[in-house]
């Protein structure tokens, strides 16, 4: 089975922190995700990898940064956390390979900035 | 509007009842995927679809490319099935487009 896994499943950080959140996959996928999902707007794209150190930034960029030095692992970074990142952060992955590129999600990490 | 519309946002059923969840999109698309979301977080991935109808288990998919429409039915529906059910288009690339979820209770 696959198995993306997340640093932590909860976190709290103060508003100007840096803060780090860890992804890590144990099946070879090129491609990993980091989407943010908030009450009522579905999950929106933050930023997408398709190899190491290589990304793109997909809907919501602003405010975040990613680092892929590793094939399994993606990070990402809140560069100075805002309570307006309070949210929900999920990590996925898929193969290159997959035709409908179904993806495999992470736990989840909620985070909340004070 | 949104690119991917569901309907009911909320729905409560019996135990036993017949449910179904709808998904609606007005762009063009590779596959559809529906996905389960429970309590704490995280998401599982149901169906993938392009054409025709899928099942598992008690659980139904179909498409209509035509009218850009797929339903979810559950049949028999249980408790352990309360849970967010999303549905998300992929339109060949990297780039998936998510519905809001469909919160889903059923009750003993």
């Amino acid at each position: 089975d696959v198995k993306v896994t997340q640093s932590s499943r909860y976190l709290v950080k103060r508003t100007g922190e840096k803060v780090f959140l860890e992804c890590v996959q144990d099946m070879d996928h090129e491609n990993m995700f980091w989407y943010r999902q908030d009450p009522g707007l579905g999950l929106r794209l933050i930023y997408f990898s398709y190899d190491v150190k290589m990304k793109e930034k997909g809907d919501i960029p602003e405010g975040y940064s990613v680092s892929r030095e590793k094939k399994e692992r993606f990070s990402l970074i809140l560069e100075s956390a805002s309570t307006n990142q309070t949210s929900m952060y999920l990590c996925a992955s898929s193969p290159h390979s997959s035709p409908f590129r179904e993806q495999f999600f992470g736990p989840g990490t909620r985070l909340t900035v004070l | 509007k949104n690119e991917v519309e569901q309907s009911p946002q909320n729905l409560t059923a019996q135990e036993g009842e017949f449910i179904t969840i709808n998904c609606s999109y007005s762009v063009g698309i590779s596959a559809l995927h529906w996905l389960q979301q429970h309590p704490g977080g995280g998401i599982v991935s149901l169906f993938m679809l392009s054409s025709g109808k899928k099942k598992h288990g008690r659980l139904i998919a179909t498409i209509n490319i035509q009218e850009k429409h797929s339903s979810l039915h559950i049949t028999a529906s249980h408790p352990r099935d309360s849970a967010v059910y999303i549905c998300a288009v992929n339109q060949g690339t990297y780039k998936y487009i998510f519905g809001t979820g469909t919160r889903l209770k059923v009750l003993a």
